[in-house]
């Protein structure tokens, strides 16, 4: 199976730290769509970021960027200044262009410390 | 401008008995997702619809599981004869097509506990 990856279980930082939360993909298609989630302790999860497979020119939103490797499968999450706001689950997937179905990792817990 | 919306928000009920969990997508979204999510794991495909067919039912994990959607609208996901290990939240997600391309949306979850 084409997995998505996140090895970090749980990640545990105090406020104002930058914290980089990894994603790592499989996958045997040319075209494919990368994207984050975030579900705080609510529950719903909140689309943050997808990117496609042609484009791999990192992006800055405030206090998050997203660096897409192909090179490595990779395309890691960073929150510059962590905020105890920021904490929740983060959730990696992946889809294919000829495919409906997204691919989850299995997500990474972050705690910030006030 | 309402987001997805799924109800009941919590439901406990007995081993054995039968459930109906609602999922209202957002308007205009073609194509609905449903996912279990046990505590602490990640996200579990159930099935998906494009439109009202369901072209892949294969993540139903038996045959108690069944799913419907109405007027390319409303979607429900019925778990017949409960059973503990049905315990989970059910995410319901939607999005403007079916696609790897398509961001999904996801609702709120219903949190179901089998006693």
């Amino acid at each position: 199976a084409q997995k998505v990856t996140q090895a970090q279980t749980e990640i545990s930082v105090v406020e104002k730290e930058d914290v980089t939360l990894d994603c790592v993909y499989e996958t045997r298609d040319t075209t494919y769509y990368l994207f984050w989630y975030k579900q705080p302790p609510s529950g719903e999860l909140v689309f943050l970021i997808r990117r496609n497979s042609f484009d791999e020119q990192n992006e800055i939103s405030g206090r998050y960027s997203w660096n897409f490797q192909k090179s490595t499968s990779s395309f890691n999450f960073t929150i510059t200044a962590s905020q105890v706001v920021d904490s929740a689950v983060y959730f990696c997937a992946r889809g294919g262009a000829g495919t409906y179905k997204y691919i989850f990792g299995t997500g990474t817990r972050l705690k910030v410390l006030a | 401008g309402a987001g997805v919306s799924q109800s009941p928000s919590n439901k406990v009920t007995e081993k054995g008995k039968d459930v109906e969990l609602r999922c209202d997508p957002i308007s205009g979204h073609t194509a609905l997702y449903w996912y279990r999510q046990r505590l602490g794991q990640g996200l579990e495909f159930l099935i998906y619809f494009q439109g009202n067919s369901a072209p892949d039912k294969s993540g139903l994990p038996s045959d108690r599981f069944s799913a419907e959607r109405t007027g390319e609208s409303v979607s429900t996901l019925t778990i017949q004869r409960t059973q503990q290990e049905d315990s989970a939240v059910y995410l319901c997600a939607s999005s403007l097509e079916s696609g790897g391309s398509y961001e999904q949306y996801f609702g709120p979850g219903t949190r179901l506990t089998v006693t």
